[in-house]
């Protein structure tokens, strides 16, 4: 089974900080990953599919990059909206898996 | 728009069972796959299972293979979870969300979940 790594778990920033979360996969996914946003009592919502492909609807503040075993997710400019959890998924194989998500919380 | 309203959660004592439900309007239902996909209180998103479009195929995390029955019934548009034999460790809000890729897929979620307690 695929085994995905989020760093760090826990993350401080400021409304118009640039801020990048990194997630691991222990063996190689090629570009199947997304990335969600999940805010409190809400289903998560996807941002990111295919490592880098912006889902429609969502702010290009938001990028996605990587492949392989290691990609990263940044927001441009920190905006008030944006203080959540985030968690990568990948879907290279079955079982799929989350990394174990990364709250992004106001300093 | 795409909505998906799971039901069916509740209280149940361990080693009991439980059928959840996620009806499903705003799009061609029998096009895609389906999923559940559950988090635990405080914790993180655990995918559950995943059934094809035509509900040939289904796919399962070890943790619930063997207790847990994934089916859809096209005409009712509408997804189910048989969950048997439930531990305390299968507690948590269960999501089902829309396969967006095939064969293998990322999720659009869309409701609320539904909360299943297994407790003595």
């Amino acid at each position: 089974d695929i085994q995905m790594t989020q760093s760090p778990s826990t993350l401080s920033a400021s409304v118009g900080d640039r801020v990048t979360i990194t997630c691991r996969a222990s063996q190689s996914i090629s570009s199947w990953l997304a990335w969600y946003q999940q805010k409190p009592g809400k289903a998560p919502k996807v941002l990111i599919y295919k490592a880098s492909s912006l889902e429609s609807g969502v702010p290009s503040r938001f990028s996605g990059s990587g492949s392989g075993t290691e990609f990263t997710l940044t927001i441009s400019s920190l905006q008030p909206d944006d203080f959540a959890t985030y968690y990568c998924q990948q879907y290279n194989t079955y079982p799929y898996s989350f990394g174990q998500g990364t709250k992004l919380e106001i300093k | 728009e795409v909505q998906l309203l799971e039901s069916g959660g509740g209280f149940v004592q361990p080693g009991g069972s439980l059928r959840l439900s996620c009806a499903a309007s705003g799009f061609t239902f029998s096009n895609y796959g389906m999923t559940w996909v559950r988090q635990a209180p405080g914790k993180g998103l655990e995918w559950v299972s995943t059934i094809s479009a035509s509900g040939g195929s289904t796919f399962f995390a070890d943790s619930v293979r063997g207790r847990f029955t994934i089916s859809r019934d096209n005409s009712k548009n509408t997804l189910y979870l048989q969950m048997n034999s439930l531990r305390a460790e299968d507690t948590a809000v269960y999501f089902c969300a829309r396969d967006l890729t095939g064969p293998t897929a990322y999720f659009g979620f869309s409701g609320q979940g539904t909360l299943v307690t297994v407790s003595s």
